[in-house]
C-alpha cells in the first residue's frame, strides 16, 4: 500500500518554542492530508484538513494561529506548533489521500510531541 | 451529529480464540465504514472498508465485517486470533461535506494471551 512518513517521530522542546512536523506521502500525489491529534488511550482528533495550494479547514475548537498548517506540494504537508506549551504534549497524526471522499486514507506512523 | 460508538474499550482473548469487536455508527445517510488497526510505533492500517454492496467485507490478515443496517453496526471479526494482533482497532465512518472526514471511534485495545 501507499507510504506516508512523519519527521520528527519524536521531539522534545521548551515551553514558548514553535515545533514543525513534516508529513510526506512517498508513492503517491496526496491532494488532500489530515492532522490528527491522538492522547493516551484516546480516539484520533481531527485538527485540520489541508488541500494542496489551499488554506487548511481548522476544525471546531482548534486554534488555527497557534497551529499552522502548510500544504505547499502534493507530496507535503507541515504541521507548526507555534509558542508550544505542555498542554500540547501530544502524538499528532497526518493522513494522506490521493483522491475523492471514498479513497482510502494513508496514515503516518505520529509523531510523539513533548513540551517542557 | 454522526458518530461512531465502540463499547468495549479493553479485550482480552487466547490466541486460538474467536474475535469480535463492537462498532455501532450513528449517521443520516448510507455510512461508509472502515476498521483500522494502530500497532505501537506505527501508522494506522486500513483493515477493510464497507461502502456498498456484499454486506459481509472481507479483510487484510483474516478479518472480516459485517454490515447491519436495522442494528447501525459494523462489528469486526476474525475466526483464530494471533498474538500478532494485539492492537488497537478503531471503527470509522466517512462524514460527507467540505472535507470528507473520517469520524473515529474510541478504539478497542486488543490483548492476546497465550
Amino acid at each position: 500500500g501507499a507510504v506516508v512518513s512523519q519527521h520528527p517521530s519524536w521531539v522534545i522542546c521548551k515551553s514558548g518554542t514553535s515545533v514543525k512536523i513534516e508529513c510526506r506521502s512517498l508513492d503517491f500525489q496526496a491532494t488532500t492530508m489530515f492532522w490528527y491529534r491522538q492522547f493516551p488511550k484516546q480516539s484520533l482528533m481531527l485538527m485540520a484538513t489541508s488541500n494542496e495550494g489551499s488554506k487548511a479547514t481548522y476544525e471546531q475548537g482548534v486554534e488555527k494561529d497557534k497551529f499552522l498548517i502548510n500544504h505547499a506540494s502534493l507530496t507535503l504537508s507541515t504541521l507548526t506548533v507555534t509558542s508550544a506549551h505542555p498542554e500540547d504534549s501530544s502524538f499528532y497524526i497526518c493522513s494522506a489521500r490521493s483522491g475523492q471522499g471514498t479513497d482510502t486514507q494513508y496514515f503516518g506512523p505520529g509523531t510523539r510531541l513533548t513540551v517542557l | 451529529a454522526q458518530s461512531v460508538t465502540q463499547p468495549d474499550i479493553h479485550i482480552t482473548v487466547s490466541e486460538g480464540a474467536s474475535l469480535e469487536l463492537r462498532c455501532n455508527y450513528s449517521y443520516g445517510a448510507t455510512p461508509y465504514l472502515f476498521w483500522y488497526v494502530q500497532s505501537p510505533g506505527q501508522g494506522l492500517q486500513l483493515l477493510l472498508k464497507y461502502f456498498s454492496g456484499d454486506t459481509l467485507v472481507q479483510g487484510i490478515k483474516g478479518f472480516e465485517a459485517e454490515f447491519k443496517r436495522s442494528q447501525s453496526s459494523f462489528n469486526l471479526r476474525k475466526p483464530s486470533v494471533h498474538w500478532s494482533d494485539a492492537a488497537e482497532y478503531f471503527c470509522a465512518v466517512l462524514d460527507w461535506g467540505a472535507t470528507n472526514k473520517l469520524i473515529f471511534g474510541t478504539g478497542t485495545l486488543l490483548a492476546v494471551q497465550p
